[in-house]
């Protein structure tokens, strides 16, 4: 059965703090992993990753995939309350695409 | 077990048909959310219910109705489909402070 497991579930920083957030998968047909925040809005996309050992970045942000061990980090830097959100991971697979699983999300907390 | 379950998983249909995907949550949830994943992956909402009340409704075609016999289920029906509104279409259920979301498996709807 496909799955996506993240961890931590719940993380406390502070302001100015680095965080890494882990994502695991077992899917069928793996195509591409994809990294959404959550905030009091639709999830907004950071991150698709199709190829091990590409880092993608965004500002702060910045994630990277290994195929082989089936695990993706999404790492931020110089954390600001703003990034509190929900980070979730998710993966598509199967023959046609047709399975796209999300994980359970990192609560991430940054107080100032 | 599943938390949100979406069905079909995948749906291929002609232009100008009618038809629905069906969304169920047994997470005791009081608000349920549709959305839009486009070419680029990005998640758009289309609905929010809460207590059968749609508080959401983003400028989303009037072919687009949601319906919700109650709280633990909401329906999304199409009428006229059009070739533009093939995508992965996921249901979601959280709190209503819409601080996380907990998300079906998605379906996959190609119109042909």
């Amino acid at each position: 059965e496909d799955k996506v497991v993240q961890s931590p579930l719940s993380l406390v920083v502070h302001e100015g703090d680095t965080v890494t957030l882990n994502c695991s998968y077992e899917v069928t047909n793996f195509r591409s992993l994809l990294w959404y925040k959550q905030e009091k809005k639709a999830p907004t996309f950071l991150f698709m990753l199709t190829s091990s050992g590409i880092e993608k970045k965004s500002g702060r942000l910045s994630s990277i995939l290994d195929k082989k061990e089936l695990f993706s980090i999404l790492n931020i830097t110089a954390t600001q309350t703003g990034d509190s959100a929900i980070y979730l991971c998710a993966v598509e697979g199967g023959n046609y695409g047709q399975n796209f699983v999300f994980g359970p999300g990192t609560r991430l907390s940054v107080l100032p | 077990d599943t938390a949100v379950s979406q069905t079909p998983k995948y749906l291929v249909t002609q232009m100008g048909n009618d038809k629905s995907i069906k969304c169920e949550q047994n997470l005791g949830h009081d608000t349920m959310y549709w959305y839009k994943q486009d070419s680029k992956k990005f998640l758009k909402i289309m609905f929010s219910y809460n207590n059968k009340e749609l508080i959401i409704n983003e400028t989303v075609p009037n072919r687009f109705s949601p319906k919700s016999p109650d709280k633990a289920h909401l329906n999304l029906h199409i009428n006229s489909l059009e070739l533009g509104d093939s995508a992965v279409y996921f249901c979601a259920s959280g709190t209503r402070d819409r601080t996380e979301a907990f998300f079906g498996q998605g379906t996959r709807l190609t119109v042909v």
